[in-house]
């Protein structure tokens, strides 16, 4: 079993909807939670980072933690065609610490 | 001093050559991370440097993977011997701060096709 899951999708949505992303994770060390997102080609890029259970907003983006339930979340409001992406969760088990990734979730939206 | 820099961009080399790639961090950053990535996968952890010093190197890291960071600056990733299973992006991240205000940021990555 990997650290750290996500389904694959790929996620098709239309333009305006809302996205929303999950993660889980096994290893309770994990403490920090990080949101990528990665156009094809390219390398990952820092969206969100966050700490504590409970929500963190930025802009359209707003990334939850349950801890108990080693569960994250990451939605996207009033999605773009220019959010279309491979979006990754990752977390390190200490700040510094070598990132542990999930598998990535593809996601498509249509103008 | 905008972001991590990686070069090449892609390298096209035939089953058995060697292969280098370079990797310049931000220059404050003290920690500096080398992750593989193959198609519709995460990337995968493969070593990481505090300054020159090699921290922790990962199973997947096999002989023919070399990496180093001389003076604690830039860093190189060699391949020897390079086979067709070693074609994947090569990702390079670099990382400073502390708890909360921990962040890594990734370079655009080197791909690697073995022929």
């Amino acid at each position: 079993q990997k650290e750290v899951e996500q389904d694959p999708g790929p996620l098709s949505v239309p333009e305006g909807a809302i996205v929303s992303l999950n993660c889980t994770y096994s290893n309770s060390a994990f403490q920090y939670f990080m949101w990528y997102r990665q156009y094809s080609r390219k390398g990952p890029e820092l969206l969100m980072y966050t700490y504590s259970s409970g929500n963190k907003e930025d802009g359209r983006f707003t990334a939850q933690v349950d801890k108990s339930s080693k569960y994250i979340s990451l939605f996207i409001r009033d999605s773009q065609p220019s959010d279309s992406a491979t979006y990754l969760c990752a977390s390190p088990k200490a700040a510094g610490n070598k990132l542990t990734f999930g598998g990535g979730t593809r996601v498509l939206v249509k103008p | 001093d905008t972001g991590v820099s990686q070069n090449p961009r892609h390298k096209i080399t035939k089953r058995g050559q060697n292969v280098t790639f370079r990797c310049d961090p931000i220059s404050e950053h003290n920690r500096l991370y080398w992750y593989r990535q193959t198609l519709g996968q995460g990337p995968e952890f493969l070593t990481y440097f505090q300054n020159e010093a090699q921290l922790e190197k990962s199973r997947l890291l096999s002989d023919r993977f070399s990496a180093e960071r001389p003076k604690g600056s830039f860093s190189t990733l060699e391949i020897q011997r390079t086979e067709q299973g070693d074609s994947a992006m090569y990702l390079c991240a670099s990382s400073f701060g502390q708890g909360e205000n921990y962040g890594y940021t990734f370079g655009s990555g080197t791909r690697l096709t073995v022929v």
